[in-house]
């Protein structure tokens, strides 16, 4: 079956630790996103990518780092810089940056202590 | 003000109820629109695009209004497994063709 996946579901780490939140899909899809969602607040965009080995900041960039190696992988690392990591967070992908939907994987919920 | 503001909810409807969602956005130049539904602690997925003309599907009708800027959700006969946050989703326009979420409205079909 074509998807997305996240993993894993549920993270915890301990404050002042980087982390690395998988997401990996196999749609052949070009253009992928990562998202984080608080309570009370709508998805809010971290990093997207058009194409592989190109990555642009959305709007919450500080404190994490991504990579796009691989068309079919698109990893987000929470770092230390940080402030407020705890969330939900969300990988999306589209076959370009110009399709309207966008398919969302299972999402990954961290918690730092 | 919000680029996508919501009515954050919770509506509390009956079975059988019609319950309509409003969604209003801030950017005239804004090309598409949408409604996502996420369950509890689930992703979140396209519900419908909503089209100028007004669209619908099933028991569900969206409408967009682009003098007002105004984008709804009508869910008829709801059913228990309606219960979900509904989002408003707007597309920017020109070079920023991102997605814009707006936080949702919270649905509670009751038996």
């Amino acid at each position: 079956d074509g998807g997305i996946t996240q993993s894993p579901k549920y993270l915890f780490r301990k404050e002042g630790q980087n982390v690395t939140l998988s997401c990996e899909q196999n749609l052949n899809h070009d253009a992928m996103y990562w998202y984080r969602q608080d309570p009370g607040q709508g998805l809010r965009l971290i990093y997207y990518s058009q194409i592989v080995n190109d990555f642009q900041k959305g709007d919450i960039a500080e404190g994490y780092s991504v990579s796009r190696e691989k068309k079919e992988s698109f990893p987000l690392t929470v770092t230390s810089a940080q402030k407020n990591p705890t969330a939900f967070y969300l990988c999306a992908s589209n076959p370009t940056d110009w399709d309207n939907e966008q398919f969302f994987g299972p999402g990954t919920r961290l918690t730092v202590l | 003000r919000k680029e996508v503001e919501q009515d954050p909810g919770p509506f509390n409807v009956p079975e059988g109820a019609t319950v309509a969602f409003n969604c209003t956005y801030s950017n005239s130049a804004s090309q598409s629109f949408f409604w996502y539904r996420q369950d509890c602690r689930k992703e979140p997925k396209l519900l419908m695009s909503v089209y100028s003309s007004g669209n619908e599907d099933g028991r569900f009708t969206a409408q967009l209004n682009r003098a007002s800027q105004y984008i709804s959700l009508l869910i008829r006969d709801s059913k228990l497994s309606d219960s979900a946050t509904y989002l408003c989703v707007v597309k920017g326009a020109g070079a920023t063709n991102k997605l814009i979420f707006g936080t949702g409205t919270l649905l509670a079909v009751q038996p």
